[in-house]
Parts: C-alpha cells; structure tokens; sequence
C-alpha cells in the first residue's frame, strides 16, 4: 500500500551510461515532480507534471528527460551520466499544484 | 542571498527538551508554509502546513508564521529520540512552486 514508490532503490554505474528511474503514485494525485537532493540535503525541482502534461522544466542538461504514461507514472531517463549526477533522487506527488507534496524515499544514483 | 535561509545544524538536544526550529525567507508573496521531516535514507514525510500568518497546533508539534517578519518556526515539545532526522521548511507563493530550505539537522540525546 506504498503511496508514491521508486525503482530501483540504488543505482550504481559506470560514467557515460545511460539509465532509467521510475516512480509510481497510488493516491489518485494529478501532479507529480522529480527532485535531485545532493549530500548537503538540498532538495531542488527538476521536473513537474500535471495531468501528464509538463509543468515545471528547471535548468536542467537535456540529458535528463521525464516521461509521463499516465499521471500516475513519471519515468526518470538520464543518458550519458557523469560523475556530478551522483545525488539522491525523489519522485513526489500532490493533488494539484497547491497542495502538500508526498514523497517516495528516493533513489540514491551513484557513477562510477 | 538565498529565497529561503535555515540554519543547517545539526542542533543537540537533551530528551524532553522544547525545541525551535526556524526558517527566513526573503520573498513577500509567499503565502502556503510547509515543515517536512527527513529520516535518514527516507524521503521527506509532511508534518505541517500552513496558510498565510499565525500559529496551527498538532499534537506535540505547533507551526507559527509570522509574515511581517518573514520567519517561520516549528516548537516540537517534549522531544524524544525518534525526533531525532532533519527538518526541511518549503514555502510557496501564488504560482505554488516549492521553495526549500537546506534543513536542519535535530540529534535529540536520551
């Protein structure tokens, strides 16, 4: 019964490869993020969709892309990853854009 | 000069303690204020939300705004060792995206 879940829990590979994360909702939410939270826990927006349409595109490198299904799913691809991508990566959900965020318990990446 | 200013911590202290926790913020129109609790290796989980100034009560913990001053705080009392991980404040104006705070770590000692 686990309201917004991410895979895989740990990713660890090498430099330049490319590599998927994946997050699921079951709370019936509209909206959905990607967050990156680096070692001194800071939490910074990537991404944000509603109804799957694209909300919020921060300055990221175009080598992350978010991907939609369906507003219960938001796919994480990265490609070409460096060393710098190494971060935890929460998945979050709320039920529009005003209300409080619940989130996944992350995917620590790390590149080798 | 960052939009929102927490103190990074860690802040110890002894079990049964009041304790404070703050944050500034630089941006006028912030008006939704959030306080979320960060277990280690966990995503942060929702303890309090707020809408404009004034105080919201739940329990042990009470969430104050205070919006002439720009400063928000959350008073957990009685503290015990399970509240022991990180606090992180987020806020957020009209157009309703987050702004966090780098978070505080809180060590309660038995």
């Amino acid at each position: 019964d686990t309201a917004v879940s991410q895979t895989p829990k740990y990713l660890v590979t090498q430099m330049g490869n490319d590599k998927s994360i994946k997050c699921e909702q079951n709370l019936g939410h509209d909206t959905m993020y990607w967050y990156k939270q680096d070692s001194k826990k800071f939490l910074k927006i990537m991404f944000s969709y509603n109804n799957k349409e694209l909300i919020i595109n921060e300055t990221v490198p175009n080598r992350f892309s978010p991907k939609s299904p369906d507003k219960a799913h938001l796919n994480l691809h990265i490609n070409s990853l460096e060393l710098g991508d190494s971060a935890v990566y929460f998945c979050a959900s709320s039920q529009n854009s005003n209300q409080p965020q619940h989130f996944g318990d992350g995917t620590r990446l790390s590149i080798l | 000069q960052k939009e929102v200013e927490q103190d990074p911590g860690p802040l110890s202290v002894p079990e049964g303690a009041i304790v404070s926790l703050n944050c500034t913020y630089s941006n006028s129109a912030f008006q939704y204020f959030m306080w979320y609790r960060q277990y280690s290796r966990k995503g942060p989980e929702l303890l309090m939300y707020t809408y404009s100034s004034g105080n919201k009560e739940d329990g042990r913990f009470t969430a104050q705004v205070d919006k002439s001053s720009k400063y928000i705080s959350l008073f957990i009392r009685d503290s015990q060792p399970s509240d022991s991980a990180t606090y992180l404040c987020a806020m957020s104006g009209s157009n309703y995206q987050l702004i966090w705070g780098a978070g505080t770590k809180l060590i309660i000692k038995p």
